[in-house]
Order: C-alpha cells, then sequence, then structure tokens
C-alpha cells in the first residue's frame, strides 16, 4: 500500500531555533500534502495545504511565517517551526491522497521545545 | 463544520460489539473513518460517498444515511487490537478533511 514517510519521528529543541519536519511520499506521487498539528487527547487540526509547485495554504489562525511550508517536488513536502517555542510543542503529521480515495499519513513527528 | 463524534469513549470487553457515530448537521460529501493508536499517525480504514452505503471488512463496517448527514461505524465481536481513537473526516473542498473530536475505544480482555 501506499506509504508515507516522516522524519524525524520526535525531536527537542531549544526555544528560538527552528526545527524542519519532511514527508516524502514513496510509492506515489502528492502534488498536495497536508500538514496537521495535534494535542494530547485531541483531533488532528488541519494547518495547511502544500502544494507542488506553488505556495501553500493556511488555514485561519495559522501564522505563515511561522510555519514555513515548501513542497519542491512531487514526493517531497517540509514543515519548518521557526523560532519555535514551548507552546509550539505537538504531534505534527503529514497526509496525502494516495489515488485509493483515502488519505496515507505519516508516522508524525512529535517536537518538544524547551 | 466539524463532524460530531459520540460517544467521547467506551471501554469494553473483548468480543463485545460497539457502535461509533458522526453526524453533521449538513450534507456531509464523504465520510473517511480513521483509527489511531496512542503516539502514532491515523490508519485509514474506509471511505462512504454515497447516501444509503454499508460497506465493511472483517468486522468492520460502516453506514451512511440517505440523507449523508449520519455515519456509524460498528465494530463486532470486538478484538483487543481494536482499541485506539476513531475519528470521522469529512472532505470540505480542495482534498481537505476536517475531523471529528475522536472516539476513544478501550478493550478490557
Amino acid at each position: 500500500g501506499a506509504v508515507v514517510s516522516q522524519h524525524p519521528s520526535w525531536v527537542i529543541c531549544k526555544s528560538g531555533t527552528s526545527v524542519k519536519i519532511e514527508c516524502r511520499s514513496l510509492d506515489f506521487q502528492a502534488t498536495t500534502m497536508f500538514w496537521y498539528r495535534q494535542f494530547p487527547k485531541q483531533s488532528l487540526m488541519l494547518m495547511a495545504t502544500s502544494n507542488e509547485g506553488s505556495k501553500a495554504t493556511y488555514e485561519q489562525g495559522v501564522e505563515k511565517d511561522k510555519f514555513l511550508i515548501n513542497h519542491a517536488s512531487l514526493t517531497l513536502s517540509t514543515l519548518t517551526v521557526t523560532s519555535a517555542h514551548p507552546e509550539d510543542s505537538s504531534f505534527y503529521i503529514c497526509s496525502a491522497r494516495d489515488g485509493g480515495g483515502g488519505y496515507t499519513f505519516g508516522s508524525g513527528t512529535r517536537l518538544t521545545v524547551v | 463544520q466539524q463532524p460530531v463524534q459520540s460517544p467521547q469513549a467506551v471501554i469494553l470487553r473483548e468480543g463485545e460489539d460497539a457502535v461509533i457515530n458522526c453526524s453533521s448537521s449538513k450534507a456531509l460529501y464523504s465520510v473517511h473513518w480513521y483509527r489511531q493508536k496512542h503516539g502514532e499517525a491515523p490508519v485509514f480504514l474506509m471511505i462512504l460517498l454515497k447516501g444509503g452505503e454499508q460497506k465493511g471488512h472483517d468486522k468492520i463496517s460502516a453506514s451512511f444515511n440517505e440523507k449523508k448527514q449520519q455515519s456509524s461505524l460498528y465494530l463486532t465481536a470486538s478484538q483487543l487490537s481494536y482499541s485506539g481513537t476513531y475519528f470521522c473526516g469529512t472532505e470540505i473542498g480542495d482534498d481537505k478533511i476536517i475531523f471529528g473530536k475522536g472516539t476513544r475505544l478501550h478493550i478490557l480482555p
């Protein structure tokens, strides 16, 4: 089945630094990828849509300058959390439509900002 | 626009059945069901597109009512491996999905 590889699985960073999270579709092309954030015991909240070859579109309330998204190729999307603060600590997950009707999710990245 | 899930949590003994509901005040374009285990990414279970549709595999099935405002996920003779949080999601355009708040299912041996 379709696989989306997400790295890193977890990261701990100091407040004020930036962190990059990568998502790759391994066996299919994804012109669009979606980035979600999930706080403990809460639902997945859509942050932004990553579009290959064009600018990402952000959901209301998500700061585009803080969460930089780049979709450099048909198989790679990256999310960079800039100047991270403790309140950015969360579980970040990417997903892409896999052609079978459903969406395949990456394995998620647990970000802890100290 | 966020679909409403119920119940919020369920505790069952292995072998018992469970029903999780997902509803909306407006007709939904589609309903997706996912299961997420703690610390892991959600895993796709199934998608329903048509009013009145029913589908399933193994002992997990789902229905979508005629008005496309309610979907139910049925877990029959639950197994320990069914434990996790179940999310329903609906497409809101541009291939985007928004999810309900989830239903936590815990299966006891």
